[in-house]
């Protein structure tokens, strides 16, 4: 099984609609980020959370909102899809500490029609 | 404000064609320089951290080196399996955390 798991893997949904993106992981680490990948522009932190009690935004959180459940799980929403959200999104977690690696998940194909 | 900059955005390479691509970056306060690779499809995986200046890590066919203002990921005799995109990542003092990402180069090695 893997250390940080994703659902849905892809997702097509009409603009306008709410949908929520879920992240899971079993590597007990405290720290989970959400980034969005577009071709050309790399990864790009949308939200982050230190532990359960901590959200942070990143530099591109207009339109998206996350939720963090437990240390496991945290959940990004996208409460009104528009189409220039389609990308692919990316699940991180790392250890307390922050200059340790980020192991990511295998990502969610999001199409926004 | 933090940024890395990776080149080339795309290289091509001949099977055994020794090359090395180049990650630029500007932050206050390196706490680490990460190294991923991402096949398509997939989330990014990771290859190395860098932490000070003449710092060297190598991998199989990959050596990551660092200086205090580049980092260079060299692939000696590449084989068509190293084919994939590679991502350059920093974390300043300023970041609390976050990582940087550059826009990656993607490889692709010919047989």
């Amino acid at each position: 099984d893997a250390d940080v798991t994703q659902t849905p893997r892809n997702r097509i949904t009409k603009t306008g609609k709410r949908i929520m993106l879920e992240c899971s992981q079993t590597k007990g680490h405290d720290r989970m980020y959400w980034y969005r990948q577009d071709p050309g522009l790399g990864l790009r932190l949308i939200y982050y959370s230190f532990d359960v009690k901590d959200i942070n935004k990143g530099e591109i959180s207009d339109g998206y909102s996350v939720s963090r459940q437990a240390q496991a799980k945290f959940s990004l929403s996208l409460e009104s899809a528009i189409p220039n959200q389609t990308a692919l999104y990316f699940c991180a977690t790392s250890d307390t500490g922050g200059h340790t690696e980020a192991f990511f998940g295998q990502g969610t194909r999001l199409t926004v029609v | 404000e933090d940024q890395v900059t990776q080149s080339p955005e795309a290289l091509r390479l001949q099977e055994g064609e020794s090359s090395s691509l180049n990650c630029s970056y500007t932050v206050s306060g390196l706490r680490g320089l990460f190294w991923y690779r991402q096949d398509p499809g997939k989330g990014p995986e990771f290859l190395f951290t860098l932490y000070s200046a003449g710092e060297e890590k190598e991998k199989e066919r990959l050596k990551a080196t660092l200086t205090k203002k580049e980092s260079f990921l060299h692939i000696t005799a590449p084989k068509p399996e190293d084919s994939a995109t590679y991502l350059c990542a920093v974390h300043g003092s300023s970041n609390t955390g976050k990582l940087i990402f550059g826009q990656g180069t993607t490889l692709q090695v010919k047989p």
